[in-house]
């Protein structure tokens, strides 16, 4: 199975800082690699898919990159309503996996 | 648009089976080439995906669960259900399920994701 390491596992920001989020696999996986956004009590949100792909109706400011086995999600200037979890997860080779999460902080 | 709703017991005893449902509404399970996923988050853990299927049945399941795992699907029902055996607390968590998509990315290849959730229904083990 794939194992995805996301770093950090948190971080405290303020509103309009620029955020970046790294995830890595332990062995290459192209560009199958998404992020998700997840509020407590909701269901979570697909942000970008296949690294770079931004999901309709997900804000600009959201962005990703990477390929093989490093990855970045940034949030170009963060808003009051980005502060939730963030995870990835590979669709490369089933069992399907996701990272640990990156819980993003109010400063 | 399709919308997911898990349901099922909110108390499973140790040892039982942990039987969800989730029903898709909003359009057919059988259009289109989806699968159908079931993910579970333990209270304050991540995110772990436990496995999916397609409307042919074909399935993939978590390594760590997969002795326990059982899904199927009707889609005369436009449902698909979990079935994880021989629970323990472990087993604890909200239970989301999911549409597993193929989107069209970069180098004109096709990719999957998990783009509509159900809101999830809270399942504990206890005796």
């Amino acid at each position: 199975d794939i194992q995805m390491t996301q770093s950090p596992s948190s971080l405290s920001a303020s509103v309009g800082d620029r955020v970046t989020i790294t995830c890595r696999a332990s062995q290459s996986m192209s560009i199958s690699l998404n992020w998700y956004q997840h509020k407590p009590g909701k269901a979570p949100n697909l942000l970008i898919y296949a690294s770079l792909t931004l999901q309709s109706g997900v804000p600009s400011r959201f962005s990703g990159s990477g390929s093989g086995t490093e990855f970045t999600l940034t949030i170009s200037s963060l808003q009051p309503e980005d502060f939730a979890t963030y995870y990835c997860q590979q669709t490369y080779s089933p069992p399907w996996t996701f990272g640990q999460g990156t819980r993003v902080e109010i400063k | 648009q399709v919308q997911l709703q898990e349901s099922g017991p909110g108390l499973v005893k140790p040892s039982q089976t942990l039987s969800l449902t989730c029903t898709v509404s909003g359009g057919s399970m059988s259009r289109g080439s989806y699968y159908w996923s079931w993910i579970r988050q333990p209270a304050g853990k991540g995110l772990e995906w436990i496995g999916r299927i397609n409307t042919r049945g074909s399935t993939n399941y978590n390594s760590a669960l997969k002795s326990r795992v059982l899904m199927s699907v009707d889609t005369s029902k436009n449902q698909f259900s979990l079935n994880l055996s021989a629970v323990t607390a472990a087993d604890t968590a909200v239970y989301y399920c999911a549409r597993d998509s193929e989107g069209l990315g970069s180098y004109n290849k096709w990719y999957y994701f998990l783009d509509v959730w159900g809101q999830g229904t809270t399942v504990t083990v206890s005796s």
